[in-house]
């Protein structure tokens, strides 16, 4: 399995600023995913983060509110724009074994936006 | 498409006795099928995957999920609940090759003494 690790655990924030979550793998990997948990609610894919392409967003995200960098195979960034209370999420990466058979999670970001 | 249906929002059992989290599915294709548990203010953890092998799937402590194909269903099981055992269980769907994870609404499991 991966490690992977996600800075920083957790932020308070202002509304209108943003925020870039940086996700940190042991290993190379082909597959980056970011997802987002609202509260008390299930995980939603935010998109998929492609090494050396432009991300792949989900019905309903977008590039602008969440530009995605994906430099090499261990490391990608999520960046929370112009953010509003409505962003107020724990964001997970997530990344995909060799034969996508599984996924592994990193423990998350905690975010809220005041 | 694919989507997946947990039945229960919240199930609460006694410690030592029988688990079952229910979760029906629903996809095109041959599903990859996967449980994953979140404890409070933990991660998320692989607890087992169904991918076309056994249907009975054994996974950690002490859980097991059987896939039916008939029923649509990939239920979780435990013999005996154990107070650790209190988190949220979500079910997930992965059909063919797509890497896409398509997550349950979550069922809280409480465990009383």
């Amino acid at each position: 399995s991966a490690v992977i690790s996600q800075k920083p655990s957790r932020d308070i924030c202002q509304r209108g600023t943003s925020l870039t979550i940086q996700c940190q793998v042991d290993s190379q990997v082909t597959m980056m995913f970011w997802y987002r948990q609202q509260p008390g609610q299930s995980l939603t894919l935010i998109a998929t983060a492609n090494q050396g392409s432009e991300a792949t967003y989900e019905s309903g995200f977008v590039i602008d509110k969440f530009p995605i960098s994906r430099p090499n195979l261990t490391f990608s960034t999520l960046t929370v724009s112009n953010m509003s209370p409505e962003d107020s999420s724990i964001y997970l990466c997530s990344v995909g074994d060799r034969g996508l058979n599984e996924q592994y999670f990193g423990p998350g970001t905690r975010l809220t936006v005041t | 498409a694919q989507s997946v249906t947990q039945l229960d929002s919240h199930v609460s059992v006694s410690e030592g006795t029988p688990v079952l989290l229910r979760c029906n599915y629903s996809s095109s294709y041959s599903p990859s099928l996967f449980w994953y548990v979140q404890h409070p203010n933990k991660g998320l953890q692989l607890l087992l995957k169904y991918t076309s092998a056994a249907t009975l799937v054994k996974g950690i402590n002490g859980f097991e999920a059987e896939f039916k194909k008939s029923e649509t269903s990939f239920h979780l099981t435990k013999p005996s609940a154990h107070m650790s055992d209190a988190a949220e269980y979500f079910c997930v769907v992965r059909t063919g090759t797509a890497s896409k994870l398509t997550f349950g609404t979550g069922t809280r499991l409480q465990v009383t003494l």
